[in-house]
């Protein structure tokens, strides 16, 4: 089955910049979305369509798109970005599928 | 305010059914894809099934394909999950979420998840 795989974890400074990546052999031709959650809470979109951002979300996020890899970009990251993030997209079958996550850390 | 509302969780023996309700407001619901993601305690998100906005188009993920039937009353701008054939591995919080927008004759099913619930609770053991 289609995998996408993400870095268990990321740690980061405040005012730095953490970067996500997400891997997967069909992103090439199929878009990525991003999901920001935060502990007891449903997810919220981040990114979609690899690099635009929805009405609402910081413009410190970014997604950008690679070959097989997408990023999600944090720049200048706060305390309140300490959340669990996950990629989204789709393969061939018509099967979404989500990443295996991962946990930001703000020191 | 545009929001979706899950309810129908609950304790149920392996085996058994249970049906998940979704009730939409605040956008127009028949013009919107919708899904069904999942999270087991402690794991990630896992989708379980999406439809399309008129309901002539479903997708299942492996793991509940034949057991779950995803389903929608735009009359009643809610969005259904009959789940079957329970196993203790389908315990988790269940969310519904909205998908792409419809346009006349394209519905992208498999696209963003905009607009989450809070989710609801199903435990399934004996």
């Amino acid at each position: 089955s289609y995998e996408l795989t993400q870095p268990p974890s990321v740690s980061v400074s405040p005012g730095q910049t953490a970067r996500i990546t997400c891997s997967g052999d069909a992103l090439p031709k199929q878009y990525a979305y991003w999901y920001q959650q935060k502990p007891g809470q449903a997810p919220v979109l981040v990114i979609y369509k690899d690099t635009e951002r929805p009405s609402g979300i910081p413009e410190r996020f970014s997604g950008s798109s690679s070959g097989t890899t997408v990023t999600l970009t944090i720049s200048g990251v706060q305390a309140e970005d300490e959340a669990d993030y996950y990629c989204q997209s789709a393969d061939s079958s018509g099967t979404i599928v989500f990443g295996t996550g991962t946990k930001v850390t703000v020191l | 305010e545009v929001q979706v509302l899950e309810s129908g969780g609950g304790l149920e023996q392996p085996g058994g059914s249970q049906r998940l309700s979704c009730a939409a407001s605040g956008f127009t619901f028949s013009s919107y894809a919708m899904s069904w993601v999942r999270q087991a305690p402690g794991k990630g998100l896992e989708w379980v099934s999406s439809i399309s906005g008129s309901g002539n188009s479903t997708y299942y993920a492996d793991s509940v394909r034949g057991r779950f039937t995803i389903s929608r009353d735009n009359s009643k701008n809610t969005l259904y999950l009959q789940m079957n054939s329970l196993r203790v591995d389908d315990t988790a919080e269940y969310y519904c979420a909205r998908g792409d927008f419809c346009s006349s004759g394209s519905c992208y099913v498999l696209g963003r998840m905009d607009v989450w619930g809070q989710g609801t609770t199903v435990t399934v053991s004996s």
